[in-house]
């Protein structure tokens, strides 16, 4: 029983460059969320995808900042011209059924590292 | 908008000696969820609480959610080197559609 699968694991950039970010949720998970952690920090919210549909981004930056879950295929998380700011551990996690009383399975993260 | 507090942020304790976490919200929540992370690691779903003046126990962690369902704390009785992690409070507004918000977690520390 594989859980949720991120990779990489860690992930340079320049600044400028794109950052993509890969997440396969739990085998049978249709519903997909991504969070972004600072150092000593919580958990904050990005956005809340369904297969092929964005259900929540409300916690996207306007720019810079897409995320997708295709028919096929694990959900990106894709950060174009990226800034020393956006450096951070990037988790996503799935559940079954979406924001219900569903528990999250979240992956190992991305730690993102901007120079 | 909503907001998930979580006291305090950082706990140092000698190994034995009881841990408490308290986590409150700006507005009632229909449910409110707790993890752990350990050093290093992910987070990691430990109990989920929905009615009001809750309690639920894990051997040694007792959970509790509020009569207003506005807050709740996590207690750890006898601490052991195994519960260091970051413990987080997540709490769910809007009726159960709600978008989950994270506290910002405290960090417990014992030492043996």
């Amino acid at each position: 029983n594989a859980g949720v699968m991120q990779n990489p694991r860690h992930l340079v950039r320049r600044r400028g460059q794109e950052a993509r970010l890969r997440c396969s949720p739990v085998k049978g998970h249709s519903h997909v969320y991504w969070y972004r952690q600072l150092p000593e920090e919580g958990l904050k919210f990005m956005v809340y995808l369904q297969k092929e549909n964005i259900i929540d981004e409300s916690g996207m930056p306007k720019e810079r900042f897409s995320a997708e879950f295709p028919k096929e295929g694990p959900s990106i998380l894709r950060i174009q011209q990226v800034v020393r700011g956006d450096s951070a551990a990037y988790f996503c996690a799935s559940s079954r059924q979406g924001w219900t009383n569903e528990k999250l399975f979240f992956g190992s993260g991305t730690q993102l590292s901007v120079l | 908008g909503q907001q998930v507090m979580q006291i305090p942020q950082y706990q140092h304790v000698q190994e034995g000696e009881d841990f408490t976490t308290y986590c409150n919200s700006s507005t009632t929540l229909s449910n409110i969820q707790w993890y752990k992370q350990r050093p290093g690691g992910h987070p990691v779903f430990l109990i989920q609480l929905v009615k009001s003046g809750e309690v639920k126990k894990q051997k040694r962690l007792t959970f509790q959610f509020g009569e207003a369902k506005k807050n709740s704390s996590l207690h750890i009785t006898a601490t052991q080197t195994t519960d260091v992690g970051t413990y987080f409070c997540a709490g769910r507004a809007g009726g159960s559609q709600g978008n989950l918000i994270f506290g910002k977690g405290t960090k417990l520390s014992v030492k043996p």
